[in-house]
């Protein structure tokens, strides 16, 4: 199954542009990831998925323009443009793996974004 | 707009059980596939357990497989996971998760508050 690996923290000035990286381990240059933001003492809330070519679907509920996504190799990017106070949060990401018994669902770390 | 509340949590000793319970609403739940999801404290998201719209199919973590069982009722719209033999690592906050099946088809696209399972003597 597939190891998804996320710095534990970034920073970005208000009002500047911050990217946040999902690294897939080697041989699942493939498959697509789910991001999710998450508020302290709050359940996730998803973002949007990410492929090889970019977005998969739409985005969640909600989530601004500012939000995009981005895939190359085995790295899968979200970026946030224009930060705004409120979107001081964990970013975790997340995808599945296998089908019938074998499934299951692998999430990174996380990424604790601060605004500054 | 859709409703996950989560209950269940609270102390427990090493060894013991617990059954958490996932209440929905706003939403066909009988339709939905349905998931849990922990975070122990300060740490990321862990996958736990999955089940089908009909509680046919499940799935496991290994960590969790032969001491955890999902299941759900359809008629009370309601989520379930016993938990037993829980041991200290089980300590965390514990989320229901519904499963999309529209716009982004197998995403997380709504989530409970979570309940808090701590395993302490």
């Amino acid at each position: 199954q597939p190891v998804l690996t996320q710095p534990a923290s970034a920073s970005a000035s208000l009002g500047a542009s911050v990217t946040l990286t999902c690294t897939l381990s080697s041989g699942y240059s493939i498959y697509e990831v789910d991001w999710y933001q998450q508020k302290p003492g709050k359940g996730p809330r998803f973002v949007m998925r990410v492929g090889t070519t970019g977005i998969v679907g739409s985005k969640g509920e909600g989530v601004p323009d500012r939000f995009s996504v981005l895939g190359s190799g085995l790295n899968r990017y979200l970026t946030i443009k224009n930060i705004q106070e409120e979107d001081e949060s964990d970013y975790h990401c997340g995808a599945d793996h296998g089908s019938g018994s074998n499934f299951v669902w692998v999430f990174g770390g996380g990424t604790k974004l601060t605004v500054l | 707009e859709v409703q996950l509340v989560e209950s269940g949590g609270g102390v427990v000793q090493p060894g013991g059980s617990l059954r958490l319970s996932c209440a929905a609403s706003r939403f066909t739940f009988s339709t939905y596939w349905m998931h849990w999801v922990r975070q122990a404290p300060g740490k990321g998201l862990v996958w736990v357990s999955r089940i089908n719209s009909d509680g046919t199919t499940t799935n496991y973590a290994d960590s969790v497989k032969g001491r955890f069982t999902i299941s759900r009722d359809n008629v009370k719209n309601t989520l379930y996971l016993q938990m037993s033999s829980l041991r200290a690592e089980d300590t965390a906050v514990y989320y229901c998760a519904r499963v999309s099946m529209l716009a982004v088809p197998g995403a997380f696209d709504y989530w409970g508050q979570g309940t808090l399972v701590t395993v302490s003597s």
